[in-house]
């Protein structure tokens, strides 16, 4: 079944260290987004790519990087920079163009833990 | 800043209706209003989207005023398992370049009461 896949559900860390989060789609979508959710909030976007080798920083790309080097995947790397990387991570991906479907995918999240 | 505007959270009986409002008075012609929900701790889900008639799947209806600045998620018969954030969110039919980000507000979380 086609679908987006994060990885891993739950992760911890020290405080300092990097993380990457894994984010993996066969939708052949070619768009694809990374967000972050704290506790009853809405979902914030940290980056985004529309297509292979490009993405934009989203409203708070601050303390977080990514990369594109493949359609199917978009890693965040969550950096020693960024000040409360304690979060819910979401991944999503949404076909380019039109067509009669459009709606974004999202994967299961990753809960990310700072000690 | 979100193009839409739900109320925070609503109730509603098990096996009535639940009606979301949104509102978007700001749409443009080219925008979809889209539903998603999200269960405590899990990805959103997509529900339905329209762009101005009246829409109606497996899980909802969504009704889009003429002036398309508001619009209704309908749930016919709630379950508890309803119970969830609702989100509201407007984005061109095509995505691909620009600043196509798909912004999410807080929702509305509805709570389906036995």
């Amino acid at each position: 079944d086609g679908g987006i896949t994060q990885s891993p559900k739950y992760l911890f860390r020290k405080e300092g260290q990097n993380v990457t989060l894994s984010c993996e789609q066969n939708l052949n979508h070619d768009a694809m987004y990374w967000y972050r959710q704290d506790p009853g909030q809405g979902l914030r976007l940290i980056y985004y790519s529309q297509i292979v080798n490009d993405f934009q920083k989203g409203d708070i790309a601050e303390g977080y990087s990514v990369s594109r080097e493949k359609k199917e995947s978009f890693p965040l790397t969550v950096t020693s920079a960024q000040k409360n990387p304690t979060a819910f991570y979401l991944c999503a991906s949404t076909p380019r163009g039109g067509g009669p479907r459009t709606e974004a995918f999202f994967g299961q999240g990753t809960r990310l833990t700072v000690v | 800043d979100a193009k839409t505007t739900q109320p925070p959270s609503m109730d509603c009986a098990e096996g009535r209706a639940a009606n979301l409002p949104c509102n978007h008075s700001t749409i443009s012609g080219n925008e979809y209003v889209y539903w998603y929900r999200q269960i405590h701790s899990q990805g959103p889900q997509y529900i339905i989207h329209g762009l101005k008639n009246n829409e109606t799947n497996e899980m909802a209806s969504l009704i889009i005023t003429e002036d398309r600045k508001s619009s209704t998620l309908i749930l016919p018969h709630a379950t508890l398992r309803d119970t969830a954030v609702y989100y509201c969110i407007v984005r061109p039919w095509y995505s691909g370049g620009g600043a196509d980000g798909l912004t999410f507000g807080k929702g509305t979380h509805l709570i389906i009461q036995p």
